[in-house]
């Protein structure tokens, strides 16, 4: 148990569009889920905390209209780069919290966007 | 702000060394958790500690939380290829995110 699923796995675009990206809970509700972004080579930099039904809470120095973030559902949670540009090329990855306690949380197998 | 020191950054050994991968904070957490990354891939959960002074195996590898909850321990015994990746620890402090650790990449030679 304790799957979650990233789609795409991988994208390629041109600058000044916008990409969404999907995170899924496959086998288990998750009332919060994580958006983190990772440069090669170094560790993660968590972006935003995703609450079901509420509005994300963005990290300082994170552009909230720049990286929009809907948690519609106990499963699923979107993270939408708008107006793409090279500098926002990186590897995304999400993870969601099972139950009440930060001690469990399960990641994605990650998004590598590169804009072009 | 909580920070988490990884030591050594990098770690270049041959298959069948030991060593213990280190990770280090001034504050105290009510849980650690190690995690293993492979390129392209997300971090998959190794293991959680949650008590001071605690030990847990897993096959070849040990983890140990400090007495004071701000520091942990990794150790390989006779490593394996497969070892190879970038080893996080993280810790869970109440109701806020986990705080990440830098990394420590490990390379195993064969």
């Amino acid at each position: 148990g304790a799957v979650v699923s990233q789609h795409p796995s991988r994208v390629i675009c041109k600058s000044g569009t916008s990409v969404k990206i999907e995170c899924r809970s496959l086998d288990f509700q998750a009332t919060t889920m994580f958006w983190y972004r990772q440069f090669p080579k170094q560790s993660l930099m968590l972006m935003a905390t995703s609450n079901e039904g509420s509005k994300a809470t963005y990290e300082q120095g994170v552009e909230k209209d720049k990286f929009l973030i809907n948690h519609a559902s106990l499963t699923l949670s979107t993270l939408t780069v708008t107006s793409a540009h090279p500098e926002d090329s990186s590897f995304y990855i999400c993870s969601a919290q099972r139950g009440s306690s930060y001690n469990e949380q399960f990641f994605g197998p990650g998004t590598r966007l590169t804009v072009l | 702000t909580q920070l988490l020191e990884q030591s050594p950054q990098f770690l270049s050994i041959q298959e069948g060394e030991n060593l213990t991968v280190y990770c280090n904070s001034s504050s105290v957490f009510s849980s650690l958790q190690w995690y293993r990354q492979e390129p392209g891939e997300g971090p998959v959960l190794l293991v959680t500690v949650v008590t001071g002074g605690e030990v847990k195996k897993l096959k070849r590898l040990t983890f140990q939380f400090g007495d004071a909850r701000k520091d942990s321990s990794l150790h390989i015994t006779a490593a394996q290829t497969g070892d190879t990746g970038l080893y996080l620890c993280a810790g869970a402090t109440g109701r806020r995110a986990l705080t990440f650790g830098s990394g420590t990449r490990l390379q195993v030679q064969p």
